[in-house]
C-alpha cells in the first residue's frame, strides 16, 4: 500500500524560503499514470493546489503562487519537493502531499499525514 | 479559477438519519468532482470521484450524484465514523482543481 511522508521546516521566518520533502514509499513515480501534488490547507479553511509534477518532469503552479513555487522531482531518491520563497504570513497552512490519477490527474487517492507549516517571525 | 460552493455550512443530523450535501460549480465540470472525508485533525480521505464512484473501502451508504454545475453527496444512515467534514473538489480538464469550503456533518 502506498504511504508518502513529508518532512521539512515547520517554522519559517516571513521572507525565507519554505522547503519540503515528500518520500514515497513504491514504484509509483515511475508511472505516467500519476501525478505528484503539493496541497495546503490554512486553519479553518478548505484545502487549495499549491501545484503538481507529472512523471515526465512537467510541472503545473497554483496561478496565484507560481511566482514563488517550484515543485521537483528526485527519482533517485524517490521523493518529490516543493520550495516556496519569500513566504508571507498567509502561507501559514498544513501542508499535505498527494497522488493525483485519472481525469487530468485530479483525483487524490492517497495524502501524506500532513505538516504543519508556521510563518512567524 | 473554478469557485466551488457548498451548502450548508453545517448540518445537524441524528445517527442513523439520512444527510444530504450540496456542491455547486461556477462553470460546468462535468462529472470531475470528487468528495472527501475529513476527521477532525487528520488527512482527507477520498469517498467518491468522478461525480458517483465509490473509492476503494468506501462504504455503500455513500453516494454521489449530479453532473455541470450541481452535485450531492448522500449518506443513508448516518453512524458515529461519519461525523465530519465533507469537501468537494472539481478537477476540470485544463484547469486549476479548486475545493470546496467544506461541510460540517454534526450530531444533532
Amino acid at each position: 500500500q502506498l504511504q508518502l511522508r513529508e518532512s521539512g521546516s515547520g517554522l519559517v521566518k516571513p521572507s525565507q524560503t519554505l522547503s519540503l520533502t515528500c518520500a514515497v514509499s513504491d514504484a509509483s513515480m515511475n508511472s505516467p499514470d500519476f501525478s505528484w501534488n503539493w496541497i495546503r490547507q490554512p486553519p479553518g479553511k478548505g484545502p487549495e493546489c499549491v501545484g503538481f509534477i507529472y512523471w515526465s518532469g512537467g510541472t503545473y503552479y497554483n496561478p496565484s503562487l507560481q511566482s514563488r513555487v517550484t515543485i521537483a522531482l528526485d527519482r533517485s531518491k524517490n521523493q518529490f519537493s516543493l520550495h516556496v520563497t519569500s513566504v508571507i504570513a498567509a502561507d501559514t497552512a498544513v501542508y499535505y502531499c498527494a497522488r493525483g490519477r485519472g481525469v487530468w490527474f485530479g483525483v487524490m487517492d492517497v495524502w501524506g499525514q500532513g505538516t504543519p507549516v508556521t510563518v512567524s517571525s | 479559477e473554478i469557485v466551488v460552493t457548498q451548502s450548508p455550512a453545517t448540518l445537524s443530523v441524528s445517527p442513523g438519519e439520512r444527510a444530504s450535501l450540496s456542491c455547486r460549480a461556477s462553470q460546468s465540470v462535468g462529472i470531475n468532482l470528487a468528495w472527501y472525508q475529513q476527521q477532525p485533525g487528520q488527512t482527507p480521505r477520498l469517498l467518491i470521484y468522478d461525480a458517483s464512484s465509490r473509492a476503494t473501502g468506501t462504504p455503500a451508504r455513500f453516494s454521489g450524484s449530479g453532473s455541470g454545475t450541481e452535485f450531492t453527496l448522500t449518506i443513508s444512515s448516518l453512524q458515529s465514523g461519519d461525523f465530519a467534514v465533507y469537501y468537494c473538489q472539481q478537477y476540470k480538464t485544463g484547469q486549476m482543481y479548486t475545493f470546496g469550503q467544506g461541510t460540517k456533518v454534526e450530531i444533532k
